[in-house]
């Protein structure tokens, strides 16, 4: 099956700096790369995704990026807000055999911005 | 924007009760999904369903779970003989189509006591 690994598990940066976060993944038939922003005792929210036809995608300060050969994918947010301050997960999708599909999660990083 | 909506937000039970998660997906969407969440983890997948059957599931989705789609609008996930390790966040979710970015319902707390 999909293993996701993700790095770092916390990561704190100034107001206005940018923040990388990476992700691996082992299956190459994975297809599709979403990231989810989950603040404490809330559900998961899409912020950005990205699909294995596409090697970068941006959105505002937002950005994704998709190495399919290295089978890794990273978020960058730049000009942090203590508002980006969450748990941020990467997530891989991979359709199985009986014609389902699943995401398979990375195990978060901790984003605190500081003044 | 629509939203998953799902019932109840928190429930505490016994040990060895069963107990129904209720869930309600967005209306035109064909792809229900549940993932549980157990604190300060991960989200980890439990089933997928579309075309009222399973499609996929994964190995903590044992002989003690199972999913229902009873009236075209309810997705539900019943718990049977609950244990204590079953207690974390659930999620719903549903999607309009295989390859797209799923809408996480707000979660149910199931605590097991």
């Amino acid at each position: 099956g999909e293993n996701v690994e993700q790095h770092p598990s916390t990561l704190s940066v100034q107001e206005g700096d940018s923040a990388v976060i990476k992700c691996t993944y082992s299956d190459s038939a994975s297809n599709y790369f979403p990231w989810y922003k989950q603040e404490l005792g809330k559900r998961p929210q899409l912020i950005i995704d990205i699909r294995s036809n596409v090697g970068e995608k941006k959105d505002q300060r937002i950005a994704v990026t998709l190495n399919k050969t290295a089978k890794h994918f990273s978020l960058h947010i730049t000009e942090t807000q203590p508002e980006d301050s969450a748990v941020y997960f990467c997530a891989a999708h991979l359709e199985g055999r009986g014609g389902g599909n699943k995401l398979t999660f990375g195990t978060g990083t901790q984003l605190k911005v500081e003044l | 924007e629509p939203e998953v909506t799902q019932t109840p937000s928190h429930q505490v039970t016994q040990m060895g009760q069963e107990v129904i998660l209720r869930c309600v997906p967005i209306s035109n969407h064909l792809y229900f999904y549940w993932y549980r969440q157990i604190l300060g983890q991960k989200v980890e997948f439990l089933v997928s369903f579309y075309n009222n059957e399973i499609s996929e599931k994964s190995e903590i989705f044992d002989d003690q779970f199972s999913v229902e789609r009873p009236d075209g609008s309810n997705f539900t996930l019943k718990i049977r003989s609950t244990k204590l390790e079953d207690s974390a966040m659930y999620f719903c979710a549903s999607g309009a189509s295989r390859n797209y970015g799923y809408t996480f319902g707000s979660g149910t707390r199931l605590t097991v006591v």
